[in-house]
């Protein structure tokens, strides 16, 4: 079975692009995350949707991140202008909202680098 | 705010040494998970405690959810290179108020052959 898929994997951009980040959740999951890793602060939620539907968008840093959830297997992560502090891996986890373990399955992850 | 605290956060030892990794919290957790990330992949789920004091085993790894679901534990046998590699837990509050996941700090593990 296929996992969580993310594109790109690498992506370099410039300061001031718009970026955007891709993920495919495991089939049947009605759950999506966005986190975002750097040494600094380690692993962060950004945002998560159940069932399509944005939860909770607090760890948003501002208002040059935006998520979407268009349908059940496909979600973006859109940073529009980009700064070379957006620097990160950024990953995309899904799992199965009500069920009691609420167990996470993650991607790969997308490497940004914004010079 | 919720926080899973990690210790210890960098750990270097040779092939075959026992260790033990701590994640605490103030927090009752409904369950809790622990996740070991290689360089460039993504966390990959290892187990899944849900009662308090349960204590489970894979292969080499023990990890055992404290008593009052606040704290947990992984403890590794004879360590091998393969183990490397940051370690997260992983706290749900469950009750369905939300299903997102408050993340420890991490401890990285390197395991010298």
């Amino acid at each position: 079975d296929a996992g969580v898929i993310q594109s790109p994997r690498h992506e370099v951009t410039e300061m001031g692009q718009e970026v955007t980040l891709r993920c495919k959740p495991i089939s049947g999951h009605n759950s999506l995350f966005w986190y975002r890793q750097t040494m600094m602060r380690g692993l962060e939620l950004l945002i998560y949707f159940n069932n399509n539907v944005p939860i909770d968008d607090s760890g948003m840093p501002e208002d040059r991140f935006s998520a979407k959830m268009p349908n059940a297997s496909f979600s973006t992560l859109k940073i529009q202008p980009s700064e070379p502090r957006d620097s990160a891996v950024y990953f995309c986890a899904s799992s199965l909202f009500g069920t009691a373990l609420y167990e996470q399955y993650f991607g790969p992850g997308t490497r940004l680098t914004v010079t | 705010t919720q926080l899973l605290e990690q210790s210890p956060q960098f750990l270097s030892i040779q092939e075959g040494e026992n260790l033990t990794v701590y994640c605490n919290s103030s927090s009752v957790f409904s369950s809790l998970q622990w996740y070991r990330q290689e360089p460039g992949e993504g966390p990959v789920l290892l187990v899944t405690v849900v009662t308090g004091g349960e204590v489970k085993k894979l292969k080499r790894l023990t990890f055992q959810f404290g008593d009052a679901r606040k704290d947990s534990s992984l403890h590794i046998t004879a360590a091998q290179t393969g183990d490397t590699g940051l370690y997260l837990c992983a706290g749900a509050q469950g009750g369905g108020a939300t299903n997102k996941l408050i993340f420890g700090t991490g401890t990285l593990l390197a395991v010298q052959p």
